[in-house]
């Protein structure tokens, strides 16, 4: 079975440019998240979809990030503009259901600069 | 706020012995806990979880224990071997394994 697939794998960027970052979940997967891990820190959460609605986005800086999963399977995370402190590894994971295990993707790693 | 955190950022252990990894939470009304793995340039990977109904699971090697008293959990692993280097998070959740907030981790180097 493949796995979370995420691209690209790094990034660099000059402040205030912008970025997308992709994201395609394990095939038959309905719940879909995206995490910001900065150095150093644990995961957080920024946005969770079902299906192609979002559950939470509470966390997400709407400002300047958005993200969407239109057909409800892959997704794209947007930041614009970036800043320096957007500087992290960006995760996707899925789920079968909203309260089943998470499995994650390698991730995407940005350097704003 | 840091609602789950790991006060050991790193734990060196040799080969065979028993390593124990920390885990402190604030909020009463997380009900689920769970272990992931993650080694260098990979997502992190489930482990191991318990719901707050239950005070220890073990699988293999792995076994997590919870206290809701302390707001306390750990993970023990025995007999360590040196693939288990790696760095670990515990992620607590209020809502079954949902909405998961994690900790700093604790990078694991066991030694052979």
């Amino acid at each position: 079975e493949a796995g979370v697939a995420q691209s690209p794998r790094y990034k660099i960027i000059e402040k205030r440019q912008s970025v997308a970052f992709w994201c395609n979940p394990i095939s038959g997967h309905a719940t879909l998240y995206w995490y910001q891990q900065i150095l150093g820190q644990g995961p957080k959460l920024l946005i969770q979809f079902q299906n192609n609605g979002v559950v939470d986005d509470s966390q997400l800086p709407k400002d300047r990030f958005s993200a969407e999963r239109l057909k409800g399977v892959d997704s794209t995370l947007k930041i614009q503009p970036a800043k320096l402190e957007d500087s992290a590894v960006y995760l996707c994971a899925s789920s079968i259901g909203h309260q089943e295990t998470q499995y994650f993707g390698p991730g995407t790693r940005l350097l704003v600069l | 706020d840091q609602q789950v955190k790991q006060n050991s950022p790193s734990l060196s252990v040799q080969e065979g012995r028993i390593s124990i990894l920390n885990c402190d939470y604030t909020n009463s009304m997380f009900d689920y806990f769970l272990w992931y793995k993650k080694y260098p340039a990979e997502g992190p990977t489930f482990l191991i979880s318990i719901s707050s109904i239950k005070d220890k699971n073990e699988d293999g090697r792995f076994t997590v224990f919870l206290n809701k008293s302390a707001k306390h959990l750990s993970l023990h692993i025995v007999p360590s071997q040196p693939g288990d280097s790696a760095v670990y998070f515990c992620a607590a959740s209020n809502n079954a394994g949902n909405m998961l907030t994690f900790g700093g981790g604790t990078r694991l180097m066991v030694k052979p």
